[in-house]
């Protein structure tokens, strides 16, 4: 699977975007970028999944450039329960999800 | 909520001791799979069992070991406890077998070995 970079921290004031950004250059055609996240100490939840198109659900939008060496989770909307860690995830059909170190998210008021 | 259940909740044992940890899978989820999480390492993979039969292994110690009954659910066990098995212990379910399938997770059990 290919590996992801994400920052260690943001922060995020109530109410406004919250853009997180995820490398992930050396992608494979076949691979898809999955988004989990984890509030505090609970188990990880889906958020959003994507090829190359982009994606958006209640929860989420995804950007996923042309090259697909990147990608952006948009929250738009973020809330003080958005507070979390947030995993990029580059996986194909028959690998096991692999969490690196994610991106810690504070929403602030 | 996410229909997925574990228990316990919370476990506290000690060192050399035998554990289980149980996990019901959302209704219809065909696939269990079991993660470690601990400060040091980070959330990572275990074990898959997918309708009963073992699909994927990960980074499982020999000293542990799961299995999936014909209803579904699966037990982790955990023998001959050190204290670095101290974690969360999560299970996920999902629909397929492939990793690709959305995985809804527990709410995990925290184990701690004293």
């Amino acid at each position: 699977d290919a590996k992801t970079t994400q920052p260690t921290s943001m922060d995020c004031a109530e109410g406004r975007a919250a853009n997180l950004p995820c490398n992930h250059s050396t992608i494979s055609g076949n691979e898809y970028v999955y988004w989990y996240r984890q509030i505090h100490s609970q188990g990880p939840q889906y958020i959003i999944h994507g090829l190359k198109n982009n994606e958006t659900n209640e929860m989420a939008s995804l950007i996923i450039t042309e090259d697909r060496k990147s990608s952006t989770l948009i929250l738009p909307h973020a809330t003080l329960r958005d507070t979390a860690v947030y995993y990029c995830i580059v996986i194909n059909a028959g690998n096991m999800l692999t969490f690196g170190g994610g991106t810690r998210l504070m929403v602030k008021p | 909520d996410s229909g997925v259940t574990q228990t316990p909740k919370h476990l506290i044992t000690a060192t050399g001791q035998r554990v289980t940890l149980r996990c019901s899978p959302r209704s219809g989820d065909l696939s269990v799979y079991w993660y470690q999480q601990s400060l040091d390492q980070g959330l990572q993979f275990l074990i898959q069992y997918y309708n009963g039969e073992e699909r994927a292994k990960g980074n499982i110690l020999e000293r542990f070991s799961a299995q999936q009954f014909p209803d579904l659910h699966s037990e982790l066990n955990l023998s001959s406890l050190e204290l670095g098995d101290s974690a969360l212990y999560f299970c996920a379910s999902g629909p397929g077998q492939g990793a690709r399938d959305t995985q809804y997770f527990g709410p995990g059990t925290r184990l701690t070995v004293l």
